[in-house]
C-alpha cells in the first residue's frame, strides 16, 4: 500500500516561512491535500489538489511538489499557526485514502 | 453551512459491537461521498472507510479485517459505521467527513465521537 512520510516536527521563527515536506513514491503523479489540526479540534482542509486553497483559507497557505516530495508552505507564520499538519493522497490502485503521519509545527 | 454531528460513541469491553451515526445538514447529502476517519489518543489520522454518494461503492482500510461496515440513508441524511469485534486498538475519536463531488480530498469534518474499548 502507498506510504507517505513527514518529519515529526518543524520549528519556525515568527514572521518567517514554514515548509512542511511530505514524501511518497512518485507523489508528483498524485494530487496532494493538506490539513491543519489545532489542539482539541477536528482537522481542517487548508490546501487541496497540490496548491489550491478552500474558500475561507488565507493565501498564506500554499503547496508545491518536486520529485518525490510535496511541500506545504505557510508564509508569515504566527503563533496561531501552531498545529499538527497532515498530508493526504488517494491511492487509486487500492482505493484507499492515505494520510501522512503528521508534522507538529512550533513557532519559536 | 455544512454540519456533521456524530453520535454513538461509548465505553465498551473488547468483543462488543457499536454503531456510529452521523447526521448531516446544510448540504445535499445524496450528492457527496462520505468517509469515516479515526484518531487514537495522541496519534495521527487513520482513514477507516468511504462510501459513494449513492452507496454503491464502499472501500475500507485493510487494517479493519472486515469488522466494520459503512452505510448511508440518503432520505434521512445519515451515515453509519457498524463496528464489530472491537479491540483496544479501536479506541479513538471517530470523525464523519464529507468528500467533494469531484476530487479525493476530505472537505468538511464533524467534531467526532469517542469510542473507548477497555480491557
Amino acid at each position: 500500500s502507498y506510504v507517505l512520510t513527514q518529519p515529526p516536527s518543524v520549528s519556525v521563527a515568527p514572521g518567517q516561512t514554514a515548509r512542511i515536506p511530505c514524501g511518497g513514491n512518485n507523489i508528483r503523479r498524485k494530487n496532494v491535500h493538506w490539513y491543519q489540526q489545532m489542539p482539541g479540534q477536528p482537522p481542517a482542509l487548508v490546501v487541496y489538489d497540490d496548491g489550491d486553497q478552500p474558500s475561507g483559507i488565507r493565501e498564506r497557505f500554499s503547496g508545491s511538489k518536486s520529485g518525490n516530495t510535496a511541500t506545504l508552505i505557510i508564509t508569515t507564520v504566527g503563533a496561531g499557526d501552531e498545529a499538527d499538519y497532515y498530508c493526504q493522497v488517494w491511492d487509486g490502485i487500492n482505493e484507499h485514502c492515505v494520510f501522512g503521519p503528521g508534522t507538529k509545527v512550533t513557532v519559536l | 453551512q455544512v454540519r456533521l454531528v456524530e453520535s454513538g460513541g461509548a465505553v465498551v469491553p473488547p468483543g462488543r459491537s457499536l454503531r456510529l451515526t452521523c447526521a448531516a445538514s446544510g448540504l445535499t447529502f445524496s450528492a457527496y461521498g462520505m468517509h469515516w476517519v479515526r484518531q487514537a489518543p495522541g496519534k495521527g489520522l487513520d482513514w477507516v472507510a468511504f462510501i459513494s454518494s449513492n452507496g454503491d461503492d464502499k472501500y475500507y482500510s485493510d487494517s479493519l479485517k472486515g469488522r466494520f461496515t459503512i452505510s448511508r440513508d440518503n432520505a434521512k441524511k445519515t451515515l453509519h459505521l457498524q463496528m464489530n469485534s472491537l479491540t483496544t486498538e479501536d479506541t479513538a475519536v471517530y470523525y464523519c467527513v464529507q468528500g467533494p463531488i469531484h476530487g479525493k480530498w476530505l472537505d468538511s469534518w464533524g467534531l467526532g465521537t469517542l469510542v473507548t474499548v477497555f480491557s
